[in-house]
């Protein structure tokens, strides 16, 4: 089974902190994604990743930047948090451009106060 | 860029009653998926239809795509309490999925 972890499934981070979010995928899947998901909004791509060092802004990728070093790992990162990014954040994985179907991983419910 | 809009957004049931959540596109689809999130988890792949007309089957789940691929829906026969959470549909564009945005089901025991 395809197993996407994320570092934390909760996080209380300030206002202008400097905010990191792990995802690792254990599949050696190519293609890597970050959504956020808000009640009434659904989920929204944030950035997405097809390949080691090369990233792909999604619909709202302001505010957010990400970095993709090794195939299994894609992580999110919020230079200056901001209240307005409190939300639940979900990376997920797929194995190529072929092949559709997405993991998820648990999730992170972040909280800027 | 590609949009899909998914109804309802809310739907209560008895148990024991039907279920269907439907997906429509103005563009014509390549592919449209299907997920469901139970509460407090994450989002799980059900299926995806490509053909036109398809009708895929998996228990009391049926899921069409419609004959022009431009909608889809997902219609649970005799809903159980396991069934509750929300379900969304997802389409192809441009190597992300856009997701509809998902329809909550609860269920009266």
């Amino acid at each position: 089974d395809v197993k996407v972890t994320q570092s934390s499934r909760y996080l209380v981070k300030r206002t202008g902190e400097k905010v990191f979010l792990e995802c690792v995928q254990d599949m050696d899947h190519e293609n890597m994604f970050w959504y956020r998901q808000d009640p009434g909004l659904g989920l929204r791509l944030i950035y997405f990743s097809y390949d080691v060092k090369m990233k792909e802004k999604g619909d709202i990728p302001e505010g957010y930047s990400v970095s993709r070093e090794k195939k299994e790992r894609f992580s999110l990162i919020l230079e200056s948090a901001s209240t307005n990014q409190t939300s639940m954040y979900l990376c997920a994985s797929k194995r190529d451009s072929i092949y559709n179907e997405q993991f998820f991983g648990p999730g992170t419910r972040l909280t800027v106060l | 860029g590609q949009q899909v809009m998914q109804i309802p957004q809310y739907q209560h049931v008895q148990e024991g009653e039907d279920f269907t959540t439907y997906c429509n596109s103005s563009t014509t689809l390549s592919n449209i998926q299907w997920y469901k999130q139970r509460p407090g988890g994450h989002p799980v792949f059900l299926i995806q239809l490509v053909k036109s007309g398809e009708v895929k089957k998996q228990k009391r789940l049926t899921f069409q795509f419609g004959e022009a691929k431009k909608n889809s829906s997902l219609h649970i026969t005799a809903t159980q309490t396991t069934d509750v959470g929300t379900y969304f549909c997802a389409v192809e564009g441009a190597q992300k999925l856009v997701f509809g945005q998902g329809t909550r089901l609860t269920i009266n025991p």
